[in-house]
């Protein structure tokens, strides 16, 4: 069975500069999340979607970090424009409604310098 | 609203040895619980998860976790460690009838050496 897709790996920005992260969940899971996993720490919610529909952004900082599903299916996640403290690792996790066969991508990793 | 506490952030130990990593939880009604590990450069996966039945759980590579509800706390053990078992180890609980999001510990960084 496929994974959780997430590309790019990494990515290395300057601050200010904008940036964006694509997640591709398992097949048929209808959840999907994005995390924020900075050094030292354990992730934290970001965003929430079931379907194309947003369940959960009270954490993301919207002034400046988007996001979007809108088929569905895969998802980006933006950051414009980003700040030092953004470095962190950006996890896609998929799972069905009910949360079960939850599944984390491999991440990417920004550094904004 | 659910939270974890890992204690322990730094454990050095020597191959062989055993291992303990706490987990103590919050949350008023039934939980799920889990364990995930994160190697050097790659990403979470799971290594055991407690959903109801036997609370002392069996999960990859040797490693358990026993669920002691009156002490809200999924501890993980290992008997005997090995080089390959260093990496970030996160607790995480799952409250029914929320919202089905886990909330993650702050993680416990093992370093085995050989």
């Amino acid at each position: 069975e496929a994974g959780v897709a997430q590309s790019p790996r990494y990515k290395i920005i300057e601050k200010r500069q904008s940036v964006a992260f694509w997640c591709n969940p398992i097949s048929g899971h209808a959840t999907l999340y994005w995390y924020q996993q900075i050094l030292g720490q354990g992730p934290k919610l970001l965003i929430q979607f079931q379907n194309n529909g947003v369940v959960d952004d009270s954490q993301l900082p919207k002034d400046r970090f988007s996001a979007e599903r809108l088929k569905g299916v895969d998802s980006t996640l933006k950051i414009q424009p980003a700040k030092l403290e953004d470095s962190a690792v950006y996890l896609c996790a998929s799972s069905l409604p009910s949360g079960y066969g939850y599944t984390f991508g491999s991440g990417t990793r920004l550094t904004v310098v | 609203a659910q939270s974890v506490s890992q204690h322990n952030h730094h454990v050095i130990l020597s191959e062989a040895a055993s291992l303990e990593l706490g987990c103590n939880y919050s949350y008023g009604g039934t939980v799920n619980l889990f364990w995930y590990v994160q190697y050097p450069g790659q990403h979470l996966q799971l290594l055991l998860k407690y959903f109801s039945g036997d609370p002392l759980v069996k999960g990859i590579k040797g490693f358990e976790a026993e669920f002691i509800k009156s002490k809200f706390s999924f501890n993980l053990r290992k008997p005997s460690v090995q080089w390959s078992d260093t990496a970030e180890y996160f607790c995480a609980v799952l409250g029914e009838g929320g919202s089905y999001i886990p909330t993650f510990g702050r993680g416990t960084s093992l370093i085995v050496h050989p």
